[in-house]
């Protein structure tokens, strides 16, 4: 079992570009967790997904982000129009199922960095 | 608001002195609480769960529900120990499932020979 996998590592944008994130879960993971750490931050929840359905995106920002996890594939994060401030790590995590206990398991991240 | 407070940012203590690694959180229900590591150039990983009452690697922790707190502690530091470390609580939400956790700034431990 290869873990949370997320791809790319490093992804350059320049301002205005889009950015896709992928990340596949565990195997045997259906519950995806996206988390946002900025310099010198903790790491912050953005949106929970389990497939074909968003579980709580409390976190997301209201414009230009978006989050699915379809059917077949990995999840995808994505933030149109990318500006200086979305410069950040943004890590998957995913879970076997619910449950308070139920730890989550988290990938190496994705650095995005806006030019 | 739910929040997780870790004052320290940075810890430092001599191979085999005792560390505690303080966290506390605010929220008027019952988090379950994890301690999250990470390793130099290595992924976050999950250390112990408050649930498991387990110790890993030397590490136990403590809920205090009158407190608030969670302090992730060691009778003795080793080099090996040094890293980040992160408090999580996690929170229901839907359907009383799982919810996110919510990550206090962490704090660096570095254990000097």
């Amino acid at each position: 079992n290869a873990g949370v996998m997320q791809n790319p590592r490093h992804l350059v944008r320049r301002r205005g570009q889009e950015a896709r994130l992928r990340c596949s879960p565990m195997k045997g993971h259906s519950h995806v967790y996206w988390y946002r750490q900025l310099p010198e931050e903790g790491l912050k929840f953005m949106v929970y997904l389990q497939k074909e359905n968003i579980i709580d995106e409390s976190g997301m920002p209201k414009e230009r982000f978006s989050a699915e996890f379809p059917k077949e594939g990995p999840s995808i994060l994505r933030i149109q129009q990318v500006v200086r401030g979305d410069s950040a790590a943004y890590f998957c995590a995913s879970s076997p199922g619910t449950g308070k206990d139920q730890p989550q398991h988290f990938g190496d991240g994705t650095r995005l960095s806006i030019l | 608001a739910q929040r997780v407070t870790q004052p320290e940012k940075l810890l430092s203590v001599f191979k085999g002195a005792p560390v505690e690694l303080k966290c506390n959180y605010s929220y008027s229900g019952s988090p379950e609480l994890f301690w999250y590591v990470q390793y130099s150039r290595q992924r976050l990983q999950l250390l112990l769960r408050h649930i498991s009452r387990e110790s890993i690697k030397g590490f136990t922790a403590d809920l205090n529900k009158g407190e608030t707190s969670f302090h992730l502690k060691k009778p003795f530091a080793q080099e090996e120990d040094s890293a980040m470390y992160y408090c999580a609580p996690s929170f229901m939400n839907y359907g009383g499932s799982q919810g996110n956790l919510i990550f206090g700034k962490g704090t660096k431990l570095s254990v000097k020979p």
